[in-house]
């Protein structure tokens, strides 16, 4: 089955700063790349997600990328502010959704 | 629309004791998925309903079990409780095409004690 692996599993940076998020997938099948916030006590909610035809996809100040060659797919957040620390899950999905183990992203004002 | 729903929203139980955890999913999504929450290693897939069918299991002993019903309510069991089973129970729903967007309830805080 599908194994998604995700790093770093804790990332701290300053305000402003960028932070990049890594996950790589096993299945060569997943076609499907979500990235899911999940804020203290709150359930995961969906950020951004990409699908294999594309390489690159954009919201604001949140990118992902996808190189489906190397199985690896990232999260780019720029100019990060306070509101945007939380716990960033990666999945993949060749049907049913697979889950990275998080990384936990502060945010220092 | 209302959002996916969880009952109950905690529960303690004694080990050995069995528990049945429910999930009412959005209006006309077809498709519920469990997962399991504890620190440290993320959201681990339990297993997938569509039209009352499981149609993907991950790595869980036979313990847990789920089933969906006609109106694509579902339910989980785990029977035979052990201390590890604490965790967080969080359900999500889809249309039903795999590739959308997962939607996610506030979750079952179960706690074995």
């Amino acid at each position: 089955g599908e194994n998604v692996e995700q790093h770093p599993s804790t990332l701290s940076v300053q305000e402003g700063d960028s932070a990049v998020i890594k996950c790589t997938y096993s299945d060569s099948a997943s076609n499907y790349f979500p990235w899911y916030k999940q804020e203290l006590g709150k359930r995961p909610q969906l950020i951004i997600d990409i699908r294999s035809n594309v390489g690159e996809k954009k919201d604001q100040r949140i990118a992902v990328t996808l190189n489906k060659t190397a199985k690896h797919f990232s999260l780019h957040i720029t100019e990060t502010q306070p509101e945007d620390s939380a716990v960033y899950f990666c999945a993949a999905s060749p049907l049913e959704l697979i889950f990275g183990t998080g990384t936990r992203l502060q945010v220092f004002p | 629309k209302a959002g996916v729903t969880q009952t109950p929203r905690y529960l303690i139980k004694t080990r050995g004791q069995q528990v049945t955890l429910s999930c009412s999913p959005i209006s006309g999504h077809r498709s519920v998925s469990w997962y399991q929450q504890t620190p440290g290693q993320g959201l681990q897939f339990l297993f997938e309903y569509f039209s009352e069918t499981q149609r993907n299991k991950g790595n869980f002993p036979g313990r847990f079990s789920g089933r969906q019903f006609s109106n694509s309510r579902s339910e989980m069991n785990v029977s035979t409780l052990e201390l590890g089973d604490s965790a967080l129970y969080l359900c999500a729903s889809r249309p039903g095409q795999p590739n959308t967007e997962a939607f996610f309830g506030q979750g079952t805080r179960l706690t074995v004690v």
